[in-house]
């Protein structure tokens, strides 16, 4: 079964940092392209972050560039998301996602998420 | 960045209604417009992309059409399951953005 598993959430204070972790199964993580997308409380979703099969091209969205990293172990089937200066609006479900094989930037497996909650 | 709006922001039907949602791109994204079905607490489920196909596994109540700025999504004959919110994406831009979301409540 091809499944994705987010987990690192929890609550952080402001300025803090935090790791989030993505672990893949169920399909050759190495290679397709990943993704990172979050939706704060009652809010709609938002594109984070993206990563190629071998790790060498990232992109970002102009909220978290300079202060969130995407990265992945292909050797430990796991993405991650460095997040750093985190602030309040930063407060989201994050999910994982996978690029759809063909279809560029379309998602077509999605984590369950792991919350993340920037508060003091 | 591409604004995708979607309309209506919410809306009551009854199971057996043709429903139809509407997404508007703020500019020509061709046919790179996928849809997406959110029920509460879960993740996002494909059930569209290039506009028009289904993704696999998805009943074909659900349909799509639309090209270039002009998109809806269709559900033909609505079920107790289909109760939820639902998204449209674009990917034409790198930089890939959401519409606010459509939520089809019970009426």
């Amino acid at each position: 079964e091809v499944q994705l598993v987010e987990s690192g959430g929890g609550l952080v204070q402001p300025g803090g940092s935090l790791r989030l972790s993505c672990a893949a199964s169920g399909f050759t993580f190495s290679s397709y392209w990943m993704h990172w997308v979050r939706q704060a409380p009652g809010k709609g979703l938002v594109w984070v972050s993206r990563i190629n099969s071998d790790g060498s091209s990232t992109s970002y969205a102009d909220s978290v560039k300079g202060r969130f990293t995407i990265s992945r172990d292909n050797a430990k089937n796991t993405l991650y998301l460095q997040m750093n200066s985190l602030r309040a609006e930063d407060t989201a479900v994050y999910y994982c996602a996978r690029e759809k094989r063909e279809q560029q930037l379309l998602m077509d497996v999605w984590g369950k998420g792991t919350t993340v909650t920037v508060s003091s | 960045a591409i604004r995708m709006t979607q309309s209506p922001s919410s809306f009551s039907a009854s199971t057996g209604d043709r429903v139809t949602i509407t997404c508007r791109a703020s500019q020509g994204i061709s046919s790179y417009l996928a849809w997406y079905q959110q029920k509460p607490g879960k993740a996002p489920k494909l059930l569209i992309y290039a506009a028009s196909t289904l993704q696999s596994g998805v009943p074909s109540r659900f349909s799509g059409s639309g090209s270039g700025t002009d998109f809806t999504l269709t559900i033909s004959c609505l079920q107790s399951e289909d109760f939820a919110t639902y998204y449209c994406q674009q990917y034409y831009s790198y930089l890939i953005t959401f519409g606010g979301g459509t939520k089809v409540e019970i009426k």
